[in-house]
C-alpha cells in the first residue's frame, strides 16, 4: 500500500473556484511536501509543511496536517488556467526517503 | 528551469542496448536522487546518494546502475532493459535530508 494517497484522482473546476486535495499517509512521518507537475515534466516543489505545524500558507496555497488523522489537504484559492496540472504530496518519514502519492490531476478549466 | 538538468530528455533502446542517463545540478546540494514514473503509478524512488555515498537503493533491478562521481552529476547506467521499464525517470537534488526537492525535467525512456 502507498504511504501517500491522494484524494480525488482527478478533479475539474471552474477558473476562480477553490480546488481542494487530500492526501492520507499511513507511518509517522518528518514533514510532508507538496509538489506540482505539469504534464511529462519535473516536478516542482511548492510548500512543504512539518510534523509539528498544522497549517502554512503561501500566496494562493493553504496547507493542512493532522498528524493524528494522519491528513494532508493543499487548497488552492481563486484557480487559475495555469494552475492545471498534477498534484502530489510527499512524505518524509526520515532521512532521505521521500515516499509520494499518486496525485490528483487538477483541470481548471478557463 | 530550476537548476536541475538531465540528458537526454528523450531515449528510445533496444533490449540488448547499454546507455546511460546524466544529470547535473548547479544548486550547490549534497543530496542527489533518481525516481521511475510510470503511467498511474505512484513516483518510485530508486536511488539516494549523500555526498557522493549511496544511501539508498530500493530493491532496484541490477540492470539499472547508478554512479555519483561528485555531488554535482549522477548518472544511471542502463543495460538489457525490459519494455516494462519504459518511463519517465527523474532526477532530484536538495540540500540534506528532510528537505525539498528540486526536480530536472526527465528523460523519457522507450525500451522497445
Amino acid at each position: 500500500s502507498q504511504q501517500g494517497e491522494e484524494d480525488p484522482q482527478a478533479l475539474s473546476i471552474q477558473e476562480g473556484e477553490n480546488a481542494t486535495m487530500n492526501c492520507s499517509y499511513k507511518t509517522s512521518i518528518n514533514n510532508l511536501q507538496w509538489y506540482r507537475q505539469n504534464s511529462g515534466r519535473g516536478l516542482v516543489h511548492l510548500i512543504l509543511i512539518r510534523s509539528n505545524e498544522r497549517e502554512k500558507h503561501s500566496g494562493r496555497l493553504r496547507v493542512t496536517l493532522d498528524t493524528s488523522k494522519k491528513s494532508s489537504s493543499l487548497l488552492i484559492t481563486a484557480s487559475r488556467a495555469a494552475d492545471t496540472a498534477s498534484y502530489f504530496c510527499a512524505s518524509n518519514t526520515g532521512g532521505f526517503k521521500t515516499i509520494f502519492g499518486a496525485g490528483t490531476r487538477l483541470f481548471v478549466k478557463a | 528551469e530550476t537548476g536541475v538538468t538531465q540528458t537526454p530528455r528523450h531515449l528510445v533502446m533496444g533490449m540488448t542496448n547499454k546507455k546511460s542517463l546524466k544529470c547535473e545540478q548547479h544548486l550547490g546540494h549534497n543530496a542527489m536522487y533518481w525516481y521511475k514514473q510510470s503511467a498511474k503509478k505512484p513516483l518510485e524512488l530508486m536511488f539516494v546518494y549523500n555526498f557522493k555515498e549511496q544511501t539508498e537503493n530500493n530493491s532496484v533491478p541490477s540492470r539499472f546502475s547508478p554512479e555519483c562521481p561528485n555531488s554535482s552529476h549522477l548518472f544511471l547506467h542502463l543495460h538489457t532493459l525490459q519494455p516494462e521499464d519504459s518511463a519517465l525517470y527523474l532526477c532530484a537534488s536538495g540540500e540534506g535530508s528532510y528537505n525539498e526537492q528540486f526536480f530536472g525535467p526527465g528523460t523519457r525512456l522507450t525500451v522497445l
